[in-house]
């Protein structure tokens, strides 16, 4: 089983849908959980940032933990066509200092048309 | 633009030969980190470093790959003798505080290095 699965779509949806992305993961040692989103032939760029179990939101965007699932989530309420994108979730532990070490989902590749 | 800056952002090599890739991590920053994306693959960590060390390599195939971050300078990434494998998106990412806090690491464009 693969630390971290993630369906890698793709998803395609009219402009103005929820958009619902997921991730399960195995390492229970996991504290540190992102999602980056990506488009196509940049950087990661940082969305949201959580540490430990809960929700968070920032503007369209909500995150949530569920540590006792082992299962993460990203919406993104109002979806627009320049949220056409690779979604990464990114993950990481303590273990010995080494929250740099994050554990990346494969992507879920995300089209939202006018 | 006081982003992660990678260069080059392509680079085309034949087999046998060596590839150089320069990072310099966002103004404040003083660790950096590599991370490879292979074809259809997740981002996969190679290696930590700070200025003049190596934190962490744990990650990095135990031949023809080697990283360094001098005093002055940015970081660089060596792949020596490339291979066909070695062909692959390599990212650079920096944070101002290294072990112990929040692991949130800001990615630079990438340099994508084919091999032939």
């Amino acid at each position: 089983q693969k630390e971290v699965e993630q369906d890698p779509g793709p998803l395609s949806v009219p402009e103005g849908a929820i958009v619902s992305l997921n991730c399960t993961y195995s390492n229970s040692a996991f504290q540190y959980f992102m999602w980056y989103r990506q488009y196509s032939r940049k950087g990661p760029e940082l969305l949201m940032y959580t540490y430990s179990s809960g929700n968070k939101e920032d503007g369209r965007f909500t995150a949530q933990v569920d540590k006792s699932s082992k299962y993460i989530s990203l919406f993104i309420r109002d979806s627009q066509p320049s949220d056409s994108a690779t979604y990464l979730c990114a993950m990481s532990s303590n273990s010995g200092g080494s929250n740099y070490k994050l554990t990346f989902g494969k992507g879920t590749l995300l089209t939202v048309n006018p | 633009n006081a982003g992660v800056m990678q260069n080059p952002r392509h680079l085309v090599r034949r087999r046998g030969q060596e590839a150089r890739l320069r990072c310099s991590p966002m103004k404040g920053h003083s660790h950096v980190y590599w991370y490879r994306q292979l074809p259809e693959e997740g981002l996969k960590f190679m290696v930590y470093l700070q200025k003049e060390n190596i934190i962490d390599e744990s990650g990095m195939p135990k031949e023809r790959f080697s990283a360094e971050f001098p005093k002055e300078g940015p970081s660089i990434l060596r792949i020596q003798q490339v291979v066909r494998g070695d062909s692959a998106a390599y990212f650079c990412a920096s944070s101002p505080i290294g072990q112990g806090v929040t692991g949130e690491l800001f990615f630079g464009e990438g340099s994508r290095l084919t091999v032939l």
